[in-house]
């Protein structure tokens, strides 16, 4: 069962702060995050493991809830380059790994 | 770095040919997949293979085929290309299990059935 990704497209400046929510109706072992770019392919950013984790690399920023079987990507201080199509991919008991359906994220000067 | 290589990168064949897309990876992971992808739209999982001769349908019914007849090689096969096969078509690969094995992808394969 696909995950639940929202909103499905946002529009921000330079600069300011977006989350990015990935929620499941199934029990996860993991969510993966993944962006993509316009004409090029998914890109990965990161995993959260079941037992709750936090995670980031630069301004970008992870967490997973488990009790909820949710997940939250944060991007602080959005930059141009942070344009694109980001995917959630989970990783349930009883089923194939698979992408929700993608939010796009558009940074304007 | 990740290893994983498709072609041809851009496909525009007739309607009823056979074509295949090659895809192949340097880095011994066992688990391969094949999404088809219009633009800015969802990725959608047609074939995957956990190693040699496992193969499997995804959640998108598809009229191609696969084998995996070594490791480092996935190729998808349509017997008789039609206009709705136009799209872009991305292989992935990744260790054997998901849960803490991230996904790697090729650069895709944009077929255009004419």
């Amino acid at each position: 069962q696909q995950p639940v990704q929202s909103p499905q497209a946002v529009i921000l400046r330079e600069g300011e702060d977006a989350v990015i929510n990935c929620s499941s109706s199934k029990a996860l072992y993991s969510v993966h995050w993944y962006r993509q770019k316009h004409g090029e392919a998914p890109v990965f950013l990161m995993i959260l493991l079941k037992g709750g984790e936090q995670k980031g690399h630069d301004k970008i920023s992870a967490s997973f809830n488990e009790k909820k079987q949710q997940s939250s990507l944060y991007l602080t201080a959005s930059q141009l380059s942070y344009s694109g199509t980001y995917f959630c991919g989970t990783d349930a008991y009883g089923q194939n790994f698979v992408f929700g359906p993608g939010t796009r994220l558009s940074v304007l000067p | 770095e990740a290893d994983i290589y498709q072609t041809p990168r851009y496909l525009v064949i007739g309607t009823g040919k056979k074509i295949t897309l090659e895809c192949s990876q340097t880095m011994g992971h066992d688990k391969m997949y094949w999404y088809q992808q219009d633009p800015g739209m969802e990725l959608h999982l047609i074939h995957y293979s956990y190693g040699v001769n496992s193969t499997e349908k995804g959640d998108l019914s598809s009229e191609s085929t696969v084998s995996r007849i070594r490791t480092e090689h996935f190729p998808l096969t349509l017997e008789s290309a039609r206009p709705s096969h136009t799209s872009q078509y991305l292989c992935a690969s990744s260790g054997v299990s998901s849960y803490n094995s991230p996904l790697h992808f090729g650069n895709g394969t944009r077929l255009t059935v004419t």
